[in-house]
Parts: C-alpha cells; structure tokens; sequence
C-alpha cells in the first residue's frame, strides 16, 4: 500500500521567515497531495490540496509543490506568523484500489515572535 | 448537519470494558472514514465506508475493533475489551464522493482507559 513519509518532524523559524516541509510518497498512481493543519486539540482542517496534473498551486501564504517524477511534494509557507503555529500534516490518495487518505507523520511548525 | 459531529468528545473507561463512539457525517456524504490518533502521533487509517459497498476494514488493528454504518449516513465504532494502548484520539472524516477529495474531520472522541 501507500507509504508517505514527511520531514522534518519539528520545525522551528522566526516570525516572517519561510517554512518548508516535504513529504515523499511511494505509489506512482497516486493523484491528489492535500495538506491538513491541525491547532492544539483541535480537528485536522485542509488548507491546500494540488492534484497530479498540477506542478505547483498557491493561496497567498501557502503554496505546495508537486514533482511526479522523484515522487515528492512540499509545503511552503511564507510570511510566517505566530498562528501557523500548529501541527502539518501531508496526505495523499492513490486511484488504484485504496480509496483513503495516507498520512504522513506530522510535522510540529513553531513560528517564534 | 453541517460539519460532522462526533460524540462524545470525551471518554474515560475501565479496561477492558467496551465503549462505542458515534460519527454523523455531513448530510449526503458518501464516503465516512475512522482515523486513530495516539498522543503526538499521525492519523492511522481504521476502517472506510463507502455508499452500500463492503467496508474497507484493513486498518482495523485487531479484532475487538468494529464498526458499521446504518442507513449510509451514522457510524459506529466500537472497540470491545479495552486495553491502555487504546487509548487515543479517535477521528472520523466524511467526502462527498469517496474519492479523498474534501474531507471533512470531525473534533474527534478522547479515549482514555484506565
């Protein structure tokens, strides 16, 4: 099945900095690369999704990058502030026979003042 | 509804005594996933139901772990005998079409046996 490995799995940037977290995944028919962010004890909440026939996508802050070939995408956070502050999850689904959502393992953004 | 609603939002149990935690996904998804979520960890994929077909069960970590869907619309998950390593963050999601695309994540049930 599907693998999805993410790094780093702490970050830590000053506020205004860029943030960058990537994720690799292992299925070659995987097709849609969503990014979920989760608050301290607070449900996963999408903020951006790219599909595989798409190389890169942005919505002000945030942009994600998608390289088909070496199988991996990125997240990109510019502008940091405090409120990013969160856990970010990558996830990805295949348009084999699986049907859910493979997560990556996280990786715990600080944004310091 | 209009997100999806799980309840409850809290629940400490007795090991080895069996709880069920509810999902009422949102009115007309199709697709209704369970997710685990241990302390500081990822979400680990439970079981997927998908309109009237066969539940994907194959993220069910043992067999005290079940759940069904009645009515394509309200989820049941029931785990029976609780241990200590059950205890965790359980997360429900719903999409519209099955096909990952929108998932919704409800707040989640704390699980905690003690």
């Amino acid at each position: 099945g599907e693998n999805v490995e993410q790094h780093p799995s702490t970050l830590s940037v000053q506020e205004g900095d860029s943030a960058v977290i990537k994720c690799t995944y292992s299925d070659s028919a995987s097709n849609y690369f969503p990014w979920y962010k989760q608050e301290l004890g607070k449900r996963p909440q999408l903020i951006i999704d790219i599909r595989s026939n798409v190389g890169e996508k942005k919505d002000q802050r945030i942009a994600v990058t998608l390289n088909k070939t070496a199988k991996h995408f990125s997240l990109h956070i510019t502008e940091t502030q405090p409120e990013d502050s969160a856990v970010y999850f990558c996830a990805s689904i295949s348009s084999g026979s699986a049907r859910q959502l493979t997560f990556g393992s996280g990786t715990q953004l600080t944004v310091l003042p | 509804g209009a997100g999806v609603s799980q309840s409850p939002s809290n629940k400490v149990t007795e090991k080895g005594k069996d709880v069920e935690l509810r999902c009422d996904p949102i009115s007309g998804h199709t697709a209704l996933y369970w997710y685990r979520q241990s302390l500081g960890q990822g979400l680990e994929f439970l079981i997927y139901f998908q309109g009237n077909s066969a539940p994907d069960k194959s993220g069910l970590p043992s067999d005290r772990f079940s759940a069904e869907r009645t009515g394509g619309s309200v989820s049941t998950l029931t785990i029976q005998r609780t241990q200590q390593e059950d205890s965790a963050v359980y997360l429900c999601a719903s999409s519209p079409t099955g096909l990952g695309v929108g998932y919704t994540f409800g707040s989640g049930t704390r699980l905690t046996v003690v």
